[in-house]
């Protein structure tokens, strides 16, 4: 099993306001790492798919970045809104087709 | 819109009695996914299969829990007999050429609540 660690479990954020969350997990296990954003209600959508050291990706206001060597990946929120309020999972894959989830931070945005 | 749907959205059952969901991924992905919603671990791996071979099985209850994918179109998840412990969300997902390549795709979940 592959420990997929996420924080802060959850956090508050001003509307208008950036934030930023991490995802770590065992370098020397990595195939490739995604990021759901998950509303409450409903159920998880695809943001990223990373497989590349040095990887960034980018979906409006919402950035990630891939750090393999040292095992962890930042999500961003750029000028957070209301409808980003959910909880953001990372994932990792492994070499026998396992997507194991990390518990999740849960970003509340107030307006 | 291709989608994975999954039935029954709602089921509420006694203790005791078998329950089948039922997923149907999205045509032409080829791996499946059954997940369980719970409060600790927010999605916990039960089962999942590539080209409708079980890959591991070894989250669920083996002594109440199957799961199976009789064809490409159907994969199940069986619980006999169920607890009210099993109450939860029960999500599949299903994704083309496995997670090392691509996102996964999910349903909207069943709600099992075993009273």
């Amino acid at each position: 099993i592959l420990n997929v660690e996420q924080s802060p479990q959850s956090l508050h954020v001003q509307e208008g306001d950036s934030t930023n969350f991490t995802c770590s997990f065992p370098s020397s296990n990595f195939y490739a790492l995604h990021w759901y954003r998950w509303e409450t209600a409903k159920s998880p959508e695809a943001l990223f798919v990373m497989t590349l050291n040095g990887d960034e990706k980018k979906k409006g206001r919402i950035s990630a970045t891939l750090n393999t060597k040292e095992g962890y990946s930042y999500l961003y929120i750029k000028g957070s809104q209301p409808e980003d309020s959910a909880t953001y999972l990372c994932a990792l894959s492994s070499n026998d087709y396992k997507l194991s989830f990390g518990a999740g931070t849960t970003v509340t945005v107030r307006a | 819109d291709a989608r994975v749907t999954q039935t029954p959205r709602d089921k509420v059952t006694e203790m005791g009695q078998e329950v089948t969901m039922r997923c149907q991924p999205i045509l032409g992905h080829n791996t499946v996914f059954w997940y369980r919603q719970t409060m600790m671990q927010g999605l916990e791996l039960l089962a999942y299969f590539r080209n409708r071979a079980p890959l591991d099985d070894s989250g669920m209850p083996k002594d109440r829990f199957s799961a199976e994918m009789p064809d490409a179109t159907l994969a199940t998840l069986k619980i006999q007999p169920s607890e009210p412990r099993d109450s939860a969300v029960y999500f599949c997902a299903s994704g083309k050429d496995g997670p090392n390549t691509g996102e996964l795709f999910f349903g909207e979940g069943s709600r099992l609540t075993v009273l």
